[in-house]
């Protein structure tokens, strides 16, 4: 099956600061979904980005479906952006689950 | 829209005990899932259904039961629970159209199993 490796698995900024967080697939898919798990444990979409580039915000995503990975950008962190940042992918097959990556937990401090 | 719903929030269960879990969405989705995320890992999947009256097993389905017999509603029940089964299951759907299959979770339900 389709492996999902996100890094890094760990990072903590100082409020203010940039982060890359980077998501790589071992194979072909059509469905790439962004989630912020925020401390409460509720899971938020943040993009739904299979291929292409989108912004919202501070946030903005890139895939690059061809080379397999993806990138989810936070410019100026905020404390409110800590928490877990899940990449998941679906397989080309309408209707199957996504496969989650093990996240990337980012701490920001003031 | 209330979007996806999950009954109940949590519930602590002895071990043997039985349970469902209710999820219910109103975006007249087809596709329901339902997962379960583990401390320090991603969410994994349980069992799902591409369509009222139909279900599928996941990646981990063992002690696990569904139906969907309502399009809006997915049910997953735990015959005879285990500690093992401690979790926190997420259900979720979504729709295709033109390719397009975003998937919406609902809150969560923390489950103890003693």
């Amino acid at each position: 099956g389709i492996q999902v490796e996100q890094s890094p698995p760990d990072l903590i900024l100082q409020e203010g600061a940039n982060s890359t967080l980077r998501c790589n697939f071992s194979d072909s898919v059509n469905n790439l979904q962004w989630f912020h798990q925020n401390p409460w444990g509720q899971l938020i979409n943040l993009f739904y980005i299979p291929s292409g580039t989108k912004q919202n915000g501070r946030l903005s995503a890139t895939t690059v479906a061809t080379e397999r990975y993806s990138l989810l950008y936070i410019s100026s962190s905020q404390t409110t952006d800590s928490g877990v940042y899940f990449c998941a992918v679906g397989p080309r097959e309408a209707g199957t689950a996504l496969i989650f990556g093990k996240g990337t937990t980012l701490s920001v401090s003031s | 829209n209330a979007g996806v719903t999950q009954t109940p929030k949590f519930r602590v269960l002895k071990t043997g005990q039985s349970m469902t879990l209710l999820c219910a969405q109103d975006m007249n989705h087809e596709y329901m899932y339902w997962y379960r995320q583990d401390p320090g890992m991603g969410l994994r999947l349980i069992h799902y259904s591409v369509g009222e009256g139909t279900t599928a097993k996941g990646e981990v389905p063992d002690g696990y039961n569904v139906s969907r017999l309502k399009k809006q509603n997915f049910l997953l029940g735990l015959e005879s629970a285990a500690p093992s089964q401690t979790s926190v299951y997420f259900c979720a759907s979504s729709y295709e159209s033109g390719g397009y299959f975003e998937q919406f979770f609902g809150p969560g339900t923390r489950l103890t199993v003693l």
